[in-house]
């Protein structure tokens, strides 16, 4: 059984600029939810998919975007890139909207 | 609005002795509860949940929980520490009526002494 795996590991961009990151679910699972961590801060909820669909926003702005594909992967896209955009992006998959998550290992993102 | 607090930054304790990591928590409904653990440079790794039934619950490496309605506390505990144990440990809720936010406290540092 493959876990929930996020690409890429690191990134470095510049205050402005687009930035896309990725996430494998962990097989048989359809949820995804994406999550910012900042230094010394718990995850804070940016949003979750379901089935390829959007299934609940936390308090992100529309710059912060995803999609669900049919095979349940994910993309987190993130616009107009703001220092405070900094942090860990983590990803975590479940069976269903309700159960406990699975996490990747997060993207380390620094913008500059 | 839904929240958890995790009132101690950092909790020390002796390999060998037990272990109390507290969790309150807000909801309007009644909640889903969970604790996950972070290792440094990791992503976080489930522990144990509550979801119904039983206010004890069992999880991995031998953590416990035990939910507390009328306190609305949900505390993790260990028996007996090892030094493996030491890593970042966060407390997440879920409101049953709510299936999509998962809201996370700010995490406590456990670390066991030799």
């Amino acid at each position: 059984e493959t876990g929930v795996t996020q690409s890429p590991t690191h990134l470095i961009k510049t205050r402005g600029q687009q930035v896309t990151l990725r996430c494998s679910s962990q097989s048989g699972h359809n949820t995804v939810s994406w999550y910012q961590q900042a230094l010394g801060q718990g995850p804070q909820f940016i949003f979750q998919y379901y089935r390829e669909e959007e299934n609940g926003r936390g308090n992100f702005p529309p710059r912060f975007s995803g999609l669900q594909f049919p095979n349940y992967s994910s993309e987190l896209n993130v616009n107009a890139l703001e220092l405070d955009d900094s942090a860990l992006y983590l990803c975590a998959s479940s069976w269903d909207r309700v159960h406990e998550q699975y996490f990747g290992p997060g993207t380390r993102l620094t913008v500059t | 609005a839904q929240s958890v607090a995790q009132p101690e930054d950092q909790v020390n304790v002796a390999e060998g002795n037990p272990l109390t990591v507290k969790c309150t928590y807000s909801v309007s409904g009644n909640p889903y509860l969970f604790w996950y653990v972070q290792y440094p440079n990791r992503g976080l790794q489930f522990l144990l949940k509550y979801i119904t039934g039983d206010n004890l619950v069992k999880g991995s490496y031998g953590f416990e929980a035990e939910f507390n309605k009328s306190q609305t506390s949900f505390h993790l505990k260990k028996p007996s520490a090892l030094v493996s144990d030491s890593a970042l440990y966060f407390c997440a809720v879920r409101d049953r009526r709510g299936y999509q936010k998962v809201t996370f406290g700010t995490g406590t540092k456990l670390q066991v002494i030799p």
